[in-house]
């Protein structure tokens, strides 16, 4: 079946502008996790969604950041007032349920660039 | 708090050489440990876990990986080197219920 999608799968920005970034899961799936990926930083934990449960926030950077799960499926994470330090490739990924042991499936990223 | 650590930003091999990717990891429970493969422009594929039991872990392409409670290691090697296996390799443990911890990763170049 379909693998985890994102879109765009490119943003360019100007700073000060808010973005949002679509992430659509694995069917059947009901975790679902963004991720950052920075030059500097690495690979970040942001924000996941377990069904109806409440989402861990605790990877967010700023209240700049917020995320949405719509019908348990489909998320949207936006970011308001973009910076500069904002640019990175944003990764979503899904599983099967919330569990240490599961492998989580990541979509392609986007891209994003704030000038 | 979990964390990992991966000795080498980059790792240089030869073609049909020995690939070892080396990963640390600091855990206060029974970690589950994962390795995943990044290629350019790509988004991050799987390559093998450990959650229990048999500590040697076999994954996809050749790699397999052994996890060392004692050394707090899980070491990912390939007898052979291809072209292909040319990628960025991160090693991650769970933190919780299922949130991955990553290292910075290893960078993979095979020379013909």
């Amino acid at each position: 079946g379909a693998g985890v999608s994102q879109s765009p799968s490119n943003k360019v920005t100007e700073k000060g502008k808010d973005v949002e970034l679509r992430c659509d899961p694995i069917s059947g799936h009901t975790a679902l996790y963004w991720y950052r990926q920075s030059l500097g930083q690495g690979l970040e934990f942001l924000i996941y969604f377990q069904g109806n449960s409440a989402p861990d926030k605790s990877g967010l950077p700023s209240d700049r950041f917020s995320a949405e799960r719509t019908g348990g499926s489909v998320s949207t994470l936006t970011i308001q007032r973009t910076q500069q330090e904002d640019s990175a490739v944003y990764l979503c990924a899904s599983s099967l349920e919330y569990s240490g042991s599961n492998e989580q499936f990541f979509g392609p990223g986007t891209r994003l660039t704030v000038l | 708090a979990q964390s990992v650590t991966q000795l080498g930003s980059h790792v240089s091999v030869s073609e049909g050489a020995l690939v070892l990717l080396r990963c640390n990891y600091s855990s206060s429970v029974p970690p589950y440990l994962f390795w995943y493969v990044q290629y350019p422009n790509q988004g991050l594929q799987l390559l093998l876990k450990y959650t229990t039991g048999a500590t040697l872990v076999k994954g996809i392409n050749g790699f397999e990986a052994e996890f060392k409670k004692s050394e707090t290691s899980f070491h990912l090697t390939k007898p052979s080197a291809h072209m292909s296996d040319a990628a960025e390799y991160f090693c991650a443990v769970a933190q919780g219920w299922g949130k991955l911890i990553f290292g910075q990763g290893t960078e993979l170049s095979v020379k013909p």
